[in-house]
């Protein structure tokens, strides 16, 4: 079985700077991809980056990055300079082979200060 | 281009009662997914339909139950209403069925039983 896990329930960044959100995976499947999600408080699910298993470069997707460390499971979101519009929900995901499903973790809520 | 939409976007329902929920894909796309997510929590699994056959499916009950239209369009169904179905449903389209592919997700169906 697949596993998500997300630690920090909510997390503050100031306008700006840069922050990490955490996301620790668990899988026996040696062929994998990794999703990082927004949800705003509309409700919608908002693709942000993708990592396959095999990528030997960390993804990049404009102002995210994905710190993506296989031997330690991680698969951590980065987003650089902090922008009033990025406070939301925040989800790691994950699929497994060509499966069908997306396991998600429990979020992380992120508020932006100006 | 539209996006996946979803109707209703807010549903009220009594204990017992029967409930469809309808999801349009983005233009294209073949397969749909439903999603089931619980306040606070990341969402979880229900139904995959790609092709119009079903592909896979989650730790639901069989109160649950979903089809997917020749237009690709789907409804999902749930019978005899708990308390605990409370919850977003989130409908999610993809063109293909690949490992690495992402999904595009609507407003979701806030479901309250009371």
């Amino acid at each position: 079985a697949q596993k998500i896990t997300q630690t920090q329930p909510g997390m503050f960044v100031q306008e700006k700077e840069a922050v990490t959100l955490d996301c620790t995976y668990d899988t026996s499947d040696p062929s994998y991809g990794l999703f990082w999600y927004k949800q705003p408080s509309s409700g919608e699910m908002i693709f942000l980056i993708y990592q396959g298993s095999y990528d030997q470069q960390n993804a990049t997707e404009g102002r995210y990055s994905l710190n993506f460390q296989k031997a330690r499971k991680s698969a951590n979101l980065v987003i650089s300079a902090s922008q009033l519009g990025d406070s939301a929900m925040y989800f790691c995901a994950m699929r497994v082979n060509a499966g069908n499903m997306l396991t998600f973790g429990g979020g992380t809520r992120l508020m932006v200060k100006p | 281009d539209a996006g996946v939409t979803q109707s209703p976007t807010h549903l009220i329902k009594t204990r017992g009662q029967q409930v469809t929920l309808r999801c349009s894909p983005i233009s294209g796309h073949k397969s749909v997914s439903w999603y089931q997510q619980v306040l606070g929590q990341g969402p979880q699994f229900i139904f995959q339909y790609y092709e119009k056959e079903e592909r896979g499916r989650g730790n639901f009950p069989d109160r649950f139950s979903a089809r997917q239209f020749p237009n690709y369009s789907s409804e999902l169904n749930v019978n005899a209403l708990l308390l605990g179905d409370s919850a977003l449903y989130l409908c999610a389209s993809s063109f293909f069925n690949g490992l690495n592919e992402k999904l595009f997700f609507g407003s979701g169906t806030q479901l309250s039983v009371l």
